[in-house]
């Protein structure tokens, strides 16, 4: 079955540092990938999206990427700050009307000051 | 613009019961989706809903059900609650536009089976 995969389910690092979670998939070809910010107690925040056929995307301190040969999407937030503690999750949509998306586990991001 | 909206936020229901949640998407969105959170299975894809119409389905039981009236609102049901049940229910809402993609989630409602 298609799946996706986040490798670390928890990563700390040193304030101003740049954070790089890593997203693999398995079994099916997303269209797109996206990352989604969960904080405790309340539902995921879009972030980012990124097509199959993009190689990079950015958005003010986050990046992602999206390399279709290694089935691998990584998220990096540069100049990493303790609000950016929270649980990142990657989604892949397929191509085709489904339109269903598929999460990781999330990666829990912790910003140690 | 107001969020998605979930009622009610938190359910305490004891195992055989059914439960019903609801879920208010952003103004204008016409698709919603449901989803379940577990801390071992993660998010999982219940079904989604377009113009009152079931689109897509996930691999859940049939205990697992859904609707959408005509003004996008949903609502979920489950019958013959189980332990297994217990989990955080998200609802997103979403623009139907074709290059659309983004899903706006509500905070979720916390079910809780005995």
């Amino acid at each position: 079955s298609q799946k996706i995969e986040q490798n670390s389910e928890a990563l700390n690092i040193q304030e101003g540092k740049t954070a790089t979670l890593t997203c693999n998939y398995t079994n099916y070809s997303p269209a797109y990938l996206q990352w989604y910010r969960q904080d405790p107690g309340r539902g995921p925040v879009f972030l980012l999206l990124i097509r199959e056929n993009e190689k990079e995307k950015r958005k003010e301190r986050l990046k992602v990427t999206f390399d279709t040969t290694l089935k691998q999407s990584l998220f990096h937030i540069t100049a990493s700050q303790p609000a950016d503690s929270a649980t990142y999750l990657c989604a892949g949509i397929s191509s085709g009307s489904a339109r269903q998306l598929t999460f990781g586990s999330g990666t829990q991001l912790t910003v140690l000051p | 613009k107001a969020g998605v909206t979930q009622t009610p936020r938190y359910l305490i229901k004891t195992r055989g019961q059914q439960v019903t949640l609801s879920c208010s998407p952003i103004s204008g969105h016409r698709s919603v989706s449901w989803y379940q959170q577990t801390p071992g299975q993660g998010l999982q894809f219940l079904f989604e809903y377009f113009s009152e119409t079931q689109r897509n389905k996930g691999n859940f039981p049939g205990r697992f059900s859904g609707r959408q009236f005509s003004n996008s609102r949903s609502e979920m049901n489950v019958s013959t609650l189980e332990l297994g049940d217990s989990a955080l229910y998200l609802c997103a809402s979403r623009s139907r536009a074709l290059s659309s993609y983004e899903q706006y989630f509500g905070p979720g409602t916390r079910l809780t089976v005995t």
